[in-house]
């Protein structure tokens, strides 16, 4: 199957800076790629979904100004939590559809773990 | 109410059992249904992609939906340690849709 990466797989930021995480289709070109959030012992919940060359899609209750996604690229896609806070922390994973599989499946990356003091 | 449900266990069985895992839905719309299995701080990994009603068999799994029950079920045959992790159903309408995930069950084979 398709492969996903994601950078860091593990940060540790201050209260109040901001943190990137990058999101990469390693051997497709991924049109659309989503980003999800899980908490411990809980699913996953979709934040946004990107779009390559176009603004991102957020999902209600998900405030756009603070998670900032970028898809400049149709192997790349960005997702910046600015002014980062403690309730923040948590285990992000991205991932990318496959424009070439007639399912539309979705390949996850490995996560990853951001932890704001 | 969720539109996905899913018993979050936790499950523990002895390594050769069979392991049922289930989900039910409320929205009829639901076409096609997958499981994922995700170890530990990893991402999810398909296991098994079906669209509308039916079995499907992929080794020692198999995936079963009954859209008149808007339920859907993953068997493991022949558990082994190596399964035990934690599986997430999910569903969308559209094949280019957004999926719409369960809570996950968490799933322990002792050796």
């Amino acid at each position: 199957g398709a492969v996903v990466s994601q950078h860091p797989s593990r940060v540790i930021c201050k209260s109040g800076t901001s943190v990137k995480i990058e999101c990469r289709s390693l051997d497709f070109q991924a049109t659309t790629m989503f980003w999800y959030r899980q908490f411990p012992k809980q699913s996953l919940m979709l934040m946004a979904t990107s779009n390559e060359g176009s603004k991102a899609t957020y999902e209600q209750g998900v405030e756009k100004d603070k998670f900032l996604i970028n898809h400049a690229s149709l192997t790349l896609s960005t997702l910046t939590v600015t002014s980062a806070h403690p309730e923040d922390s948590s285990f992000y994973i991205c991932s990318a559809r496959d424009p070439r599989e007639k399912t539309y499946e979705q390949y996850f990356g490995p996560g990853t773990r951001l932890t704001v003091t | 109410q969720k539109e996905v449900e899913q018993d979050p266990g936790p499950l523990s069985v002895p390594e050769g059992a069979i392991v049922s895992l289930n989900c039910t839905y409320s929205n009829s719309a639901f076409q096609y249904f997958m499981w994922y299995r995700q170890y530990s701080r990893k991402g999810p990994e398909l296991l098994m992609y079906t669209y509308s009603s039916g079995n499907k068999e992929d080794g020692r799994f198999t995936a079963q939906v009954d859209k008149s029950s808007k339920y859907i079920s993953l068997f493991i045959r022949d558990s082994q340690p190596s399964d035990s992790a934690t599986y997430l159903c999910a569903m969308r309408t559209t094949n280019a849709g957004k999926s719409t995930f369960g809570d996950g069950t968490t799933l322990t084979v002792k050796p």
